[in-house]
């Protein structure tokens, strides 16, 4: 079955600087690969996701980039701010019909 | 849309006691997820189900743990008998056919003692 990981762990940094998350996976047949927020007390919330067919997405601040043939995704997040604060999860699927497997988390402190 | 929606939100129990957690997914979705969530091992699918049948119970412990979804819009995981080990939090989330994209409920946070 699929196995995602991700890097780093745990992810400092000023606002303003960008932050990169990293994550490869192992099933070549996965074609969908989103990312999700997760607030403290609260569930994963989508924040932006990619489709096998499409190298990049942007949205505003954040993007995702994929390397099909290396097997990995990351996530970029220019400007950061304090509220993006968070534990981060990376996620591949089959979209026909399996089950999102996530990889293990990323949190991601931003300090004003 | 209410989402998803999960209760209790909390969950304290001794160990050996039943404990059920609820799920209602979005009206329309045809999947259902239930995840669980520890530290150590981040968020692991414990089982799925497709128009409520059952379509993959590999992460699920099958001698304590058991899923229903006895109609669209409801599910049940039941763990019988709790142990320390199963403190976690468990998400249900669901999905509209054809999509990728899950959404989550916010979680029962469950603590055995």
């Amino acid at each position: 079955g699929e196995n995602v990981e991700q890097h780093p762990s745990t992810l400092s940094v000023q606002e303003g600087d960008s932050a990169v998350i990293k994550c490869t996976y192992s099933d070549s047949a996965s074609n969908y690969f989103p990312w999700y927020k997760q607030e403290l007390g609260k569930g994963p919330q989508l924040i932006i996701d990619i489709r096998s067919n499409v190298g990049e997405k942007k949205d505003q601040r954040i993007a995702v980039t994929l390397n099909k043939t290396a097997k990995h995704f990351s996530l970029h997040i220019t400007e950061t701010q304090p509220e993006d604060s968070a534990v981060y999860f990376c996620a591949a699927s089959n979209q026909a019909g399996t089950a999102l497997i996530f990889g293990k988390g990323t949190t991601l402190s931003v300090s004003s | 849309d209410a989402g998803v929606i999960q209760s209790p939100r909390h969950e304290v129990t001794e160990m050996g006691q039943e404990v059920t957690l609820r799920c209602k997914p979005i009206s329309g979705h045809d999947y259902l997820f239930w995840y669980r969530q520890t530290m150590m091992q981040g968020l692991e699918l414990l089982v799925y189900f497709n128009n409520k049948a059952v379509m993959d119970d590999s992460g699920m412990p099958k001698d304590r743990f058991s899923a229903k979804m006895p109609n669209a819009s409801f599910s049940t995981l039941k763990i019988q008998p709790s142990e320390p080990r199963d403190s976690a939090v468990y998400f249900c989330a669901s999905r509209r056919p054809g999509q990728g994209a899950n959404t989550f409920g916010s979680g029962t946070r469950l603590t055995v003692v």
